[in-house]
């Protein structure tokens, strides 16, 4: 079983909609989680980054985590096509060591 | 955030020979650098962690005279593929972490591919 599992999707809804994209994991040491988003052939680029449990805002997208049920979300209002991309799940232990999930395929349609 | 620059982009090699990628931070100390490797539609899967000047750390199962790593001064960091072989076409991506920071920053990966 995978320390780190991500539905890999693909992912298609129309531009506005509210986009759920979640992972779940198996080490409880884990304290650091992130989520990237990576485009085709580029190398990942962090959008939110939280410590341990609780929620975490930025414009458009929310970032939860639930350490009781080793969960994590990330939530975009208001979706563009320019959202379009692979989106990642990392977590660790330790600073900047991370495990990834394997990354959820997202369109949005205009 | 901080500039982690990675040199080349992408590279084709012949099969047999080496091939160095470069990693580096361009406004800050990375004490820690970590290297990735993505095959495609996968995630990434770490592969080794730098520290400088000490010997890499390899995660188990790659081959540490195969992928040599360098991290010889607290802004660069060099992955070299030896003897690549067409099973090593991946993309290669690294990951800075400075001194008392929580966030790596990453580059934008190479793509190597061995013909």
């Amino acid at each position: 079983q995978k320390e780190v599992e991500q539905d890999p999707g693909p992912l298609s809804v129309p531009e506005g909609a509210i986009v759920s994209l979640n992972c779940t994991y198996s080490n409880s040491a884990f304290q650091y989680f992130m989520w990237y988003r990576q485009y085709s052939r580029k190398g990942p680029e962090l959008l939110m980054y939280t410590y341990s449990s609780g929620n975490k805002e930025d414009g458009r997208f929310t970032a939860q985590v639930d350490k009781s049920s080793k969960y994590i979300s990330l939530f975009i209002r208001d979706s563009q096509p320019s959202d379009s991309a692979t989106y990642l799940c990392a977590m660790g232990a330790n600073a900047g060591k991370s495990t990834f999930g394997d990354g959820t395929t997202l369109t949005v349609k205009p | 955030g901080a500039v982690v620059s990675q040199h080349p982009s992408w590279v084709i090699c012949k099969s047999g020979t080496s091939v160095k990628i470069e990693c580096r931070s361009l406004d800050f100390q990375a004490t820690t650098m970590f290297w990735y490797r993505q095959f495609p539609k996968q995630s990434l899967m770490l592969m080794a962690t730098s520290n400088e000047g000490s010997k890499a750390t390899y995660e188990q199962g790659v081959e540490k005279d195969k992928f040599l790593i360098n991290h010889a001064s607290l802004t660069l960091s060099t992955l070299t593929v030896t003897s690549a072989h067409p099973e090593d076409s991946s993309f290669y991506i690294c990951s800075a972490l400075g001194a008392g920071n929580t966030e790596a920053f990453f580059g934008q990966g190479t793509r190597l591919t061995v013909v």
